[in-house]
């Protein structure tokens, strides 16, 4: 099925470990996004990429790094985690800005740090 | 900065009752209003989009609206059903700020 695919779905670390998580579409879209959701505060942007090639920092970039490895996959890396991170970790594509399909969501990647 | 804001934060309604979610949001400098819903320990699922220059969308049971100027959508759900239990999350995108999200209204419906 077409869509957005992300592993791990559940990861516990400890503090100051590190992990990337990983995200693929296959809808061809141009944007990709990394949202993390907590309780009280919703669903917050962390980084995104517009397009190939380029990154841009959302609202809580602070202590993570994106990689737009091609077309098709967007990572987020974790170099030190800590216990604020604990969160639920969604990626999202959408074709461009304004498209008129929206966003697509992946299921989630389940964090807990320690 | 955009803000949106969902109320009511829960509701719980019998069975067969039509209802209206509400969302507002503080700038009107949008390309598009999104509703998504999502189940507990699941991802997102969207449901309807509404592009600026729209004032409606409807897919069965459900319509979304949108007024740009004053800053509100409301989606409404007729003949609601215990399968509707879900939180629903309303998103506005514009170019600063991409995808930014309400906090979700909780729906119960109850048999």
């Amino acid at each position: 099925n077409a869509g957005v695919t992300q592993t791990p779905k559940f990861q516990v670390l400890k503090t100051g470990q590190s992990m990337t998580l990983q995200c693929a579409q296959d809808m061809n879209h141009n944007s990709m996004y990394w949202y993390r959701q907590d309780p009280g505060m919703g669903l917050r942007l962390i980084y995104y990429s517009a397009s190939e090639g380029t990154t841009d920092k959302g609202e809580v970039p602070n202590g993570y790094n994106v990689s737009r490895l091609n077309k098709r996959e967007f990572s987020l890396r974790l170099e030190s985690a800590a216990p604020s991170q604990t969160s639920v970790y969604f990626c999202a594509s959408s074709e461009a800005l304004g498209s008129i399909y929206g966003y697509t969501f992946g299921s989630g990647t389940r964090l807990t740090v320690v | 900065k955009q803000e949106v804001t969902q109320i009511p934060a829960a509701l719980s309604v019998p069975e067969g009752e039509n209802l209206v979610l509400n969302c507002s949001f503080t700038d009107s400098a949008i390309y598009n209003l999104q509703w998504f819903r999502q189940d507990p320990g699941k991802g997102l699922t969207s449901l309807l989009l509404i592009q600026s220059s729209q004032r409606e969308q409807t897919s069965g049971r459900l319509n979304a609206s949108l007024d740009k100027s004053s800053g509100r959508s409301t989606l409404y759900i007729a003949a609601s059903q215990p399968g509707d239990s879900a939180t629903y999350l309303c998103a506005v995108e514009t170019s600063g700020s991409r995808l930014t999200f309400g906090e979700g209204t909780q729906l119960t419906v109850n048999p």
